[in-house]
């Protein structure tokens, strides 16, 4: 069966620490991926999504990267960790043609002190 | 640009009693609809979706969806309500115009149901 494993599930960092948040997916391949943000417990905002192994499209501008190493890995980082990145940050997979949605993971609460 | 509308930020409902979660939906073309919940300090958990056939779609956890497509709606619904029901819930259309499987969300409504 397919999962998707998203960890940690809490973070508290500090003012310009860095980042990085993982996801994994298993018992697909070649999935999309995608990094959303939620914020204040309301809208989710598109970050960044992936149609393969180092396609990376963003969908805002702002402090965040991600990457995808591997054909299931999908990572959020940052260098330097702004206060205005704190959120709940929530990793999704799909596979075409997408009739069935996305799946996520559990999500990331990331808290920036 | 498809999109989705959920008019209400919040619902409240006593227990045994009918919901109504409204959905709107704005796409060119047929449009892919989808409901999903969130309990707190989780991730999103898929209840149904409509991509064609029978205007009522059911879904999980007694939960199901009417798709009108003369109202432009897709409202969620279940018969009588449990208290295990209070949660976020986010309506969501699938955007056929671009390359990926972009979903795009409502802004969700917030569900309680009192006991």
């Amino acid at each position: 069966s397919q999962t998707i494993h998203q960890w940690p599930a809490t973070l508290v960092q500090p003012v310009g620490s860095p980042l990085s948040l993982e996801c994994t997916v298993e018992g697909t391949s070649n999935p999309n991926l995608y990094w959303y943000r939620q914020a204040a417990g309301r809208g989710l905002q598109l970050l960044f999504y992936s149609v393969g192994i180092g396609q990376i499209s963003s969908e805002v501008p702002q402090n965040l990267s991600a990457s995808r190493p591997q054909d299931r890995q999908f990572i959020l980082s940052s260098k330097k960790l702004l206060l205005s990145d704190s959120g709940f940050y929530l990793c999704a997979w799909s596979t075409p043609p997408a009739n069935y949605g996305y799946t996520f993971g559990s999500g990331t609460r990331l808290t920036v002190v | 640009a498809q999109s989705v509308a959920q008019p209400e930020d919040q619902v409240n409902v006593a227990e045994g009693n009918p919901l109504t979660v409204k959905c709107t939906y704005s796409v060119s073309g047929n449009p892919y609809l989808f409901w999903y919940v969130q309990y707190p300090n989780r991730g999103l958990q898929f209840l149904l979706k409509y991509i064609t056939g029978d205007n009522l779609v059911k879904g999980s956890y007694g939960f199901e969806a009417e798709f009108n497509k003369s109202q432009t709606s897709f409202h969620l619904k279940k018969p009588s309500a449990l208290v295990s029901d209070s949660a976020l819930y986010f309506c969501a259309v699938r955007d056929l115009n671009t390359g990926f499987q972009k979903l795009v969300f409502g802004t969700g409504t917030r569900l309680l149901v009192s006991p």
